[in-house]
């Protein structure tokens, strides 16, 4: 069926460093890949998006790589921050709707 | 503040009971989505609504309604309540159309408990 998983689950990082998440999806017809933070509490909030088109953008301190050869998506945090810390989404469009990801728990080590 | 509003923010009933979620859009968003979210889980999407008019459904249970008024605002019914049913339930925004309906602003959140 059409899914969108994420490869791990939680991802424990040192505050300074770069960060990893990782996205792997299996449907190959949508136009975007969308990345959100949802903080502790909180409803998730849009951080950056990729049209299928693209295999590279880059945002404030994240960068999103695109790789449709081997149906997989990430997200890069530079300079890792303590408010960093959150579950992190990858979510594909279809159509009207967001297909989305099971979420990467981001832990940030001080 | 993303600016959609829910209510309540906490509701705790009873297994068999009947609730009503209540959300807000955005100041000129067309596009209402709701989703349930369990315990340290995704988000699962329920139902949306664009201009008053179903647009797409999700894996919403028979037991689950929604509408969304012509003020914009929604509201979800959960009847028959189970204790499965217990979860964050997020309703959503855009401005409306397909080519908005990726960037979803996010309400704070109905967190149910059902007992």
């Amino acid at each position: 069926g059409e899914s969108v998983g994420l490869h791990l689950p939680t991802l424990s990082v040192q505050e300074g460093d770069n960060s990893i998440i990782n996205c792997a999806y299996s449907n190959s017809a949508s136009d975007y890949f969308i990345w959100y933070k949802q903080e502790s509490g909180k409803g998730p909030q849009f951080i950056i998006d990729i049209r299928s088109n693209m295999d590279k953008r880059q945002g404030q301190r994240v960068t999103v790589l695109l790789n449709k050869t081997v149906k997989h998506l990430s997200l890069q945090i530079a300079a890792t921050q303590p408010g960093d810390s959150a579950v992190y989404f990858c979510a594909e469009k279809k159509n009207y709707q967001l297909i989305w990801g099971a979420g990467t728990k981001l832990i940030i080590k001080p | 503040d993303s600016g959609v509003t829910q209510t309540p923010k906490h509701l705790i009933t009873a297994t068999g009971q009947r609730v009503t979620l209540r959300c807000s859009p955005r100041s000129g968003d067309l596009s209402v989505y709701w989703y349930q979210q369990s315990l340290d889980q995704g988000l699962q999407f329920l139902i949306q609504y664009y201009n008053g008019e179903e647009r797409a459904k999700g894996n919403i249970l028979e037991r689950f309604s929604a509408q969304q008024f012509p003020d914009l605002h929604s509201e979800l019914n959960l009847s028959s309540l189970e204790l499965g049913d217990s979860a964050l339930y997020f309703c959503a925004s855009s401005p409306g159309g397909t080519a908005s309906s990726y960037e979803q602003y996010f309400g704070p959140g109905t967190r149910l408990t059902v007992t």
